[in-house]
């Protein structure tokens, strides 16, 4: 969507940490959300976070949140070969109309 | 198994033939939404609905219809297909706010690639 940005790739060593960034430009956004699609598959909702938290970790997951800036990130410890997928953010103000970034396609190589 | 279905899931068509993709959930969700997927711009939202015969428009209505006329069911009409709206489609389904059980998480269909020619 065009009120959410993320790159569109990222290739990342297995073991090494990745972390995929987004921006977003409502600032009335409540909810920030990072889901998962493997390939020929639905998404998957991994976490998302509330706007009026800075952090939020989940076993190799953290979200963190810049509300000034409007720069979301998810980092994924210890990457592994199950972890290449197509990664979207999105962003929605009543958790009800939601707007997606175009996805970062992450690949992890050996 | 909790699960959203959606049918058909591979469907070829030409220009201004009216089709229906259907959607269904078992989960007894009072919400459900239809995305568009095209390479470079994720997903959109198309049309949604927080209840019976309440829907809401968004962000890619356009050529799009829908009814939600019992909870389990949300199909997607297109009245006059065009190649504009070849795309990968997926109906979605969740707990509404309010509901016990609430949560973010939505449950995706396995998508509908739809071809118009």
């Amino acid at each position: 969507g065009e009120d959410v940005e993320q790159s569109l790739f990222l290739s990342v060593r297995e073991g090494d940490s990745s972390v995929i960034n987004c921006t977003y430009t409502d600032s009335s956004s409540t909810y920030l959300y990072w889901y998962k699609q493997e390939p020929g598959a639905g998404l998957q909702l991994l976490t998302y976070i509330f706007s009026n938290m800075d952090m939020k970790q989940d076993q190799r997951l953290t979200v963190l949140l810049n509300k000034k800036d409007k720069h979301l990130s998810l980092r994924i410890a210890d990457t592994q070969t199950g972890d290449s997928a197509i990664y979207f953010c999105a962003e929605s103000e009543d958790d009800y109309k939601l707007s997606f970034g175009a996805g970062t396609t992450v690949t992890v190589r050996a | 198994e909790a699960q959203v279905t959606q049918n058909p899931r591979y469907l070829i068509t030409v220009t201004g033939k009216k089709l229906t993709v259907t959607c269904s959930q078992n989960m007894n969700h009072e919400y459900m939404s239809w995305y568009r997927q095209d390479p470079g711009l994720g997903l959109r939202q198309i049309y949604y609905s927080m209840n019976v015969e309440v829907t809401d428009k968004g962000d890619v209505p356009e050529g799009y219809k829908v009814s939600r006329k019992e909870k389990r069911n949300f199909p997607l009409i297109l009245e006059s297909p065009s190649p504009n709206q070849t795309s990968l489609y997926f109906c979605a389904s969740k707990v509404g706010a309010g509901e016990v059980g609430y949560q973010e998480t939505q449950y995706f269909g396995p998508g509908t690639r739809l071809l118009v020619l």
